[in-house]
């Protein structure tokens, strides 16, 4: 079965500082991956997604992820942070089992940034 | 476009209690979903649906149920509610029900279980 761990609950950064969240999957098939970045009091919105035609995918706001086959990761990054990229960030694989989109999520990475 | 809408915002149940978790989408997607979120544990899956009339169990479906009797309508009921079963819970539906189609979630219910 597929599942996903987040290295990391909280990252705190300055504001203008790399952001780094790290992320790594196990799947038995090529996967499907996501980002997704939750405000307070708000659901999830995708912020990008992985599917096979690229290895580096940009998204919103700034965000790039790569795939890493080798190393069974698709780390989040962002060059440099702004305070309002505060947020809850949630990696997760596709669970194609059943041939159905159920989506495994990681425990998620709350994101600090501080002036 | 309103998307998925969720309704209520916030339910407070005694235990043993009964509710309805309500979720509506307007995209015309195939696929909806029900996933609980709780500290430290992300998101898990309770229930999710391919279409009208089909349903299926995700990883923790005990003490929820389902329906899909239209493609917009997707609600979650609680038959007796437990104090473990406080939560936030989303609802989240996406165009296909095939490996790469993104989610689009609703903004949550927050339930309290006394």
């Amino acid at each position: 079965a597929q599942s996903v761990t987040q290295l990391g609950s909280h990252v705190s950064v300055s504001e203008g500082a790399l952001v780094l969240l790290r992320c790594n999957y196990s799947s038995s098939v090529p996967p499907y991956l996501f980002w997704y970045v939750q405000y307070p009091n708000q659901g999830l919105q995708l912020l990008l997604k992985y599917t096979s035609a690229a290895t580096l995918v940009k998204g919103i706001n700034g965000f790039e992820a790569e795939f890493k086959k080798s190393e069974t990761s698709f780390h989040l990054t962002k060059p440099s942070a702004h305070m309002s990229d505060a947020a809850e960030y949630f990696c997760a694989v596709s669970d194609q089992s059943g041939g159905y989109n159920k989506l495994i999520f990681g425990a998620g990475t709350r994101l600090a940034v501080h002036p | 476009n309103a998307g998925v809408t969720q309704t209520p915002k916030f339910q407070v149940l005694k235990t043993g209690q009964s509710m309805t978790l309500q979720c509506a989408q307007d995209m015309n997607h195939e696929y909806m979903s029900w996933y609980r979120q709780d500290p430290g544990m992300g998101l898990r899956l309770i229930h999710y649906s391919v279409g009208a009339g089909i349903t299926d169990q995700g990883e923790v479906p005990n003490g929820y149920n389902v329906s899909r009797s239209t493609t917009e309508d997707f609600p979650l009921r609680l038959l007796s509610a437990a104090p473990s079963q406080t939560s936030v819970y989303f609802c989240a539906s996406s165009y296909s029900a095939q490996g790469g189609s993104p989610l689009h979630f609703g903004n949550g219910t927050r339930l309290t279980v006394t």
